[in-house]
């Protein structure tokens, strides 16, 4: 079975350029995670969906950030405009919502804003 | 406000010895816990959990203990194998699917 698929792997951008990180979640999944790594502070949670639904936005640092579930199969994640700061490893995950809190992870997409 | 935390950012162990990861965490509504393990360029695979109704948990080489009073875990794998070298992360929740990560421990075996 396809893991969770995420695009681009790798993204360089300069500040104030939009970026859109794509996710593919696994297929039957009801339930799709965006988490940002960084040295500092881990792997903190963006936001996450239900069944298409945005169910906790809370950590989305900053309007800037923005994500969408347009169909059970597809997600973006939206940084416009881009800043330095927001260079960081994104993963999304997504989970069948049956096997209490394990959580599958894309290889992540690498971001550097220069 | 870090509700997880790994204090050790790094930790190095000889193979065959013991390696010991600690978590601490500080919602008390957090009633199960997870360890996930990490190799460079790839994304996070789940290793292990243990719910707040239990005190250990054991699999193979590797076994979570859960400290409910101290709000504090600890992952301990035994022996150590090259193969383990990786980042650990431990995470917990409060009944629903959101995750709470820490920072994460790189754990490096040597030979």
């Amino acid at each position: 079975d396809a893991g969770v698929i995420q695009s681009p792997r790798h993204e360089v951008t300069e500040m104030g350029q939009e970026v859109t990180l794509r996710c593919k979640p696994i297929s039957g999944h009801d339930y799709l995670f965006w988490y940002r790594q960084t040295m500092m502070r881990g792997l903190e949670l963006l936001i996450y969906f239900n069944n298409n639904v945005p169910i906790d936005d809370s950590g989305m640092p900053e309007d800037r950030f923005s994500a969408k579930m347009p169909n059970a199969s597809f997600s973006t994640l939206k940084i416009q405009p881009s800043e330095p700061r927001d260079s960081a490893v994104y993963f999304c995950a997504s989970s069948p919502g049956t096997r209490r809190n394990t959580i599958y992870f894309g290889e992540g997409s690498w971001l550097t804003v220069v | 406000d870090q509700q997880v935390k790994q204090n050790s950012p790094s930790l190095s162990v000889q193979e065959g010895r013991i390696s010991i990861l600690n978590c601490d965490y500080t919602n008390s509504m957090f009633d199960y816990f997870l360890w996930y393990k990490k190799y460079p360029a790839e994304g996070p695979t789940f290793l292990i959990s243990i719910s707040s109704i239990k005190d250990k948990n054991e699999d193979g080489r590797f076994t979570v203990f859960l400290n409910k009073s101290a709000k504090h875990l600890s992952l301990h794998i035994v022996p150590s194998q090259p193969g383990d070298s990786a980042v650990y992360f431990c995470a917990a929740s409060e009944g629903a699917q959101k995750l709470v990560f820490g920072q994460g421990t790189r754990l490096t075996i040597n030979p």
